[in-house]
């Protein structure tokens, strides 16, 4: 299976602290996306890094793909607490596996 | 428009109905993907259809049936489901090409009784 392991599972933080949660897959991939869920509703996509890439910027998101190791990280600095949510990565398009997540909470 | 719409948002289904889920987008995609999510676990992906035809098939049980009718819209059938059916069904669509990224409904909570 290509799915992709979040780890940690679940991360409680104080607003204005950064948040990095890490992503493991087993298999070549194309590219590694990131999603966020609110509330178990709809995924919003965050970022997207192809796998010729090795970081990759989007606002407060910094996300890092080292493909010898098969791993990703997400990095959300300055974090609110709206970002609370479920974070999961996934590997490629046509068929997207999702990883088991990383629920972040974000105290206010 | 960068929506992709589900409907009902909400279902109650008894084991004996025969119910159907709607997704629709209008953003051009030809690959549009139906997932069902358990509380507290990642999406789980059921079916892909690329240019209207059904290209995967997670190994899912009959009693659900997809069907693609246009470009926009993708339906999912459901008939004599089980109670362990009971899931946020989530649609998604996106260029059926690499290194692009989808975009998902809000999902319908379906609850098998």
């Amino acid at each position: 299976s290509q799915q992709g392991e979040e780890d940690p599972q679940a991360l409680s933080i104080q607003e204005g602290e950064n948040a990095t949660m890490n992503c493991s897959y087993k298999t070549s991939i194309n590219n590694l996306q990131w999603y966020r869920q609110n509330s178990g509703r709809g995924l919003v996509h965050l970022i997207l890094i192809r796998s010729n890439e090795r970081e990759k910027h989007s606002g407060r998101l910094r996300v890092t793909l080292d493909t010898s190791k098969k791993s990703s990280s997400l990095l959300i600095t300055a974090s609110r607490a709206a970002d609370t949510a479920s974070y999961f990565c996934a590997t490629d398009a046509i068929k997207t596996i999702f990883g088991a997540g990383t629920r972040l909470f974000v105290k206010a | 428009d960068t929506e992709v719409t589900q409907t009902p948002k909400h279902l109650v289904m008894g084991m004996t109905n025969k119910k159907s889920l709607k997704c629709e987008q209008h953003m051009g995609h030809r690959a549009m993907y139906w997932y069902k999510q358990k509380a507290k676990k990642p999406p789980e992906l059921m079916f892909v259809y690329s240019y209207e035809k059904l290209s995967i098939n997670e190994s899912v049980p009959s009693r659900f049936s997809p069907e693609c009718p246009n470009s926009s819209l993708l339906n999912l059938h459901l008939h004599a489901l089980q109670p362990e059916d009971s899931a946020l069904y989530l649609c998604a669509s996106s260029q059926p090409t690499a290194n692009t990224e989808a975009f998902f409904g809000q999902g319908t909570r379906l609850t098998v009784v």
